[in-house]
């Protein structure tokens, strides 16, 4: 079955960028996305189809996908940005989420 | 506004079934895929099934199949999981999930309903 592979945590300090890495075999070939997940809430969605953002989602929110991985960047980040973060992509008829990271703010 | 309400989680004893219901508003129902995704408590996301608009594809995760039916009721904006021979792993939180236009994936969630299965 196919795996999308993140690491566990990422830090990074008030106002700098952080970038979350998402690992599958050919992962450029299919769209991925990434969404966000507070404690006790449910995820949202931060990045779809790549590179686009959904209504509402701040523009310092960026995505990429190329090769074997796709990139979440958070530029500026902020302290409401700490959460876990998923990516997804669609492979044989199912859904695959990633094995999500952990975004501390410092 | 798209909601997404919940119902039908609780306390099953491993072998036991429970259905899951999940009730829409604030969009076409009947337009859209709808899954229903899961979280063991402390883990990651689980994607566990999805089906098509009018109901004629259905589509699950290896772990589930077989003993996990998805099904919807368009006239009631509805979305079941029924779930069979349940088993300890299958403890989670489940949420149900609309998703996007045009191969766009899940673009809201539920709050979620939790399943517990234990003797």
């Amino acid at each position: 079955s196919y795996e999308l592979t993140q690491p566990p945590s990422v830090s990074v300090s008030p106002g700098q960028t952080a970038s979350i890495t998402c690992s599958g075999d050919k992962l450029g070939d299919k769209y991925a996305c990434w969404y966000q997940q507070k404690p006790g809430q449910s995820p949202v969605l931060v990045i779809y189809h790549d590179t686009k953002r959904p209504s509402g989602i701040p523009e310092r929110f960026s995505g990429s996908n190329s090769g074997n991985t796709a990139t979440l960047t958070i530029s500026g980040t902020q302290a409401m940005d700490e959460a876990d973060y998923y990516c997804q992509a669609w492979d044989s008829s199912t859904y695959v989420f990633g094995t999500g990271t952990k975004v501390t703010v410092l | 506004e798209v909601q997404l309400v919940e119902s039908g989680g609780g306390l099953v004893q491993p072998g036991g079934s429970l259905r899951l219901s999940c009730t829409a508003s604030g969009f076409t129902f009947s337009s859209y895929w709808m899954s229903w995704v899961r979280q063991a408590p402390g883990k990651g996301l689980e994607w566990v099934a999805n089906i098509k608009e009018d109901g004629s594809e259905k589509n699950y995760v290896d772990s589930v199949k077989g003993r996990f039916t998805i099904s919807r009721d368009n006239a009631k904006n509805s979305l079941f999981l029924q779930l069979n021979s349940l088993r300890a792993e299958d403890t989670a939180v489940y949420y149900c999930a609309k998703e996007g236009p045009d191969e766009e994936p899940i673009d809201y969630w539920g709050q979620g309903t939790l399943v517990t299965v234990s003797s």
